[in-house]
C-alpha cells in the first residue's frame, strides 16, 4: 500500500540556518513526489515535485529536494531559512496507476527563530 | 484569478443537517480531486473525476458523502446527516491529466455543531 512518513512533527530552525526535511515513502513503482506548503488560513502551494529524470530538483523559494530510490526518500532541503518560511510542510506521492491519487505525510510544522 | 475556488471558505452547521460545497477547478483541467484534511494530518484522498466521470470513490468516507461533476466544470461535495466526526478542511484540486500537478483550492472548513 501507499504511503507517507514525515517522521518530524515540528522542527525549530534559527533564521538563516540550513533546513532539510525529512520524507520517506512506500510505493511499488517510480512514484510521483511533491513538496507542498500550507501557511495557516491558505491552500497548500506546491514547492517542488519529480517525476523522472535528475533526482535533485529545484523549486520556489529557494529549496530542492533529492530523490533516493535505494533509501525510498524525497527530503527537502533549503540553505538559509527565512522567517517567512514558517509553514507546515507537507510531502505526498501521486499512485500513477490510480488515477494519480495523492497520498500525503502528516506534515512537519517549521518554526523560525529570528 | 485562475487558480482553484471553493466555496463557501467556512460552514457551520448543526449535526444531521446536509451541507454542499464547491469546487471550480482552473479552467480546462480536465481531472477534479477531493481531500478533506483534519487537524494535525495531512490531505486524505477522498474521490476524483476526469471530465464527467467520477473515476474512483471508494475511498469515500461513507454513504452520507456523495460528489458530482455534472457538465465536467465545477463540482460539488455533499454531505448528508452531518456529524461532528465531519468538521475537517475539506479541500478540492484540479489538474489538466494524470501526470499533471495538482493545484488546490483555499478549502471549505466545516465545523458541526
Amino acid at each position: 500500500a501507499q504511503s507517507v512518513t514525515q517522521p518530524d512533527i515540528h522542527i525549530t530552525v534559527s533564521e538563516g540556518a540550513s533546513l532539510e526535511l525529512r520524507c520517506n515513502y512506500s510505493y511499488g513503482a517510480t512514484p510521483y513526489l511533491f513538496w507542498y506548503v500550507q501557511s495557516p488560513g491558505q491552500g497548500l502551494q506546491l514547492l517542488l515535485k519529480y517525476f523522472s529524470g535528475d533526482t535533485l530538483v529545484q523549486g520556489i523559494k529557494g529549496f530542492e529536494a533529492e530523490f533516493k530510490r535505494s533509501q525510498s526518500s524525497f527530503n527537502l532541503r533549503k540553505p538559509s531559512v527565512h522567517w517567512s518560511d514558517a509553514a507546515e510542510y507537507f510531502c505526498a506521492v501521486g499512485a500513477r496507476d490510480t488515477g494519480n491519487q495523492f497520498y500525503f505525510g502528516t506534515g512537519t510544522s517549521l518554526t523560525v527563530i529570528p | 484569478d485562475t487558480g482553484v475556488s471553493q466555496d463557501p471558505r467556512h460552514k457551520i452547521t448543526k449535526r444531521g443537517q446536509n451541507v454542499t460545497f464547491r469546487c471550480d477547478p482552473i479552467s480546462e483541467h480536465n481531472r477534479l480531486y477531493w481531500y478533506r484534511q483534519t487537524l494535525g494530518q495531512g490531505p486524505e484522498f477522498l474521490t476524483y473525476f476526469q471530465n464527467e466521470a467520477q473515476l474512483e470513490k471508494s475511498r469515500l468516507l461513507s454513504d452520507r458523502f456523495s460528489a458530482e461533476r455534472p457538465k465536467g466544470s465545477f463540482s460539488t461535495l455533499e454531505i448528508q446527516r452531518t456529524e461532528q466526526g465531519d468538521s475537517a478542511m475539506y479541500l478540492c484540486a484540479s489538474s489538466l491529466g494524470v501526470t499533471d500537478t495538482q493545484y488546490f483550492g483555499p478549502g471549505t472548513r466545516l465545523t458541526v455543531l
